[in-house]
């Protein structure tokens, strides 16, 4: 079966921009994670949806939003960029976090902002 | 605060050999445990995942033990190949945090001939 797709793959934007990245879960798992890493950082959790709902959000400014469509696809989106920002941005599907599943992670988009 | 911490934060071995990685946790009220292994710019990929009756599970070379009373889980890797060498992620999940994982911060493993 498809694995979880994040698109596109790499991204280079100038600060100030906003940026909007993709996330397909694999068919049936209803939740959505998103994170982001950056050099060195261990994985900081950004939000998570479940049906279309945010069920849990991570220690992030509101630059950073996300949402997710009635097919389970969810979309992220930064505004007003930073350099700091540049990161590998990770989603990961579950079919729910709260059960003992466990995730299934993308290949990431690794954003650079210039 | 739900923490989790591994060690070491890195460790070189040559191929062939074994080793051992920690995870230390302090969250509560636990619900699930997982290993994952991520190459250099991929996303992580799951290795094993164990919940609190479970002590061993094992996935190929891969074995993860879990102390649910000491709040301890380990991976072991046998007969080390090159292709190990990537960072190790214990994450761990409390019991109703929905989403919320505590991710520890990794055990860059180097694998040389």
């Amino acid at each position: 079966k498809a694995g979880v797709t994040q698109t596109p793959r790499y991204l280079i934007k100038t600060r100030g921009q906003q940026v909007t990245l993709s996330c397909s879960p694999i068919s049936g798992h209803r939740s959505v994670s998103w994170y982001q890493q950056t050099p060195g950082q261990g994985l900081q959790f950004l939000f998570e949806y479940f049906s279309e709902t945010q069920r849990n959000k991570g220690n992030f400014p509101g630059r950073f939003s996300g949402r997710q469509f009635s097919n389970s696809r969810s979309e992220m989106n930064v505004s007003t960029l930073e350099l700091g920002d540049s990161a590998l941005y990770l989603c990961a599907s579950s079919l729910d976090s709260r059960e003992n599943y466990g995730y299934t992670f993308g290949s990431g988009t690794r954003l650079t902002v210039v | 605060k739900n923490q989790v911490e591994q060690s070491p934060q890195s460790l070189i071995i040559l191929e062939g050999k074994n080793c051992t990685l920690q995870c230390n946790y302090t969250v509560s009220p636990f619900s699930n445990l997982r290993w994952y292994k991520q190459d250099t710019g991929r996303g992580p990929v799951s290795l094993t995942i164990m919940t609190f009756s479970e002590n061993t599970k094992s996935n190929g070379r891969y074995t993860a033990t879990l102390d649910a009373d000491t709040k301890q889980s380990s991976l072991h890797i046998t007969a080390s190949q090159l292709s190990d060498s990537a960072s190790y992620i214990c994450v761990v999940s409390g019991k109703g945090n929905a989403g919320k994982s505590t991710f520890g911060d990794g055990t860059t493993l180097t694998v040389k001939p």
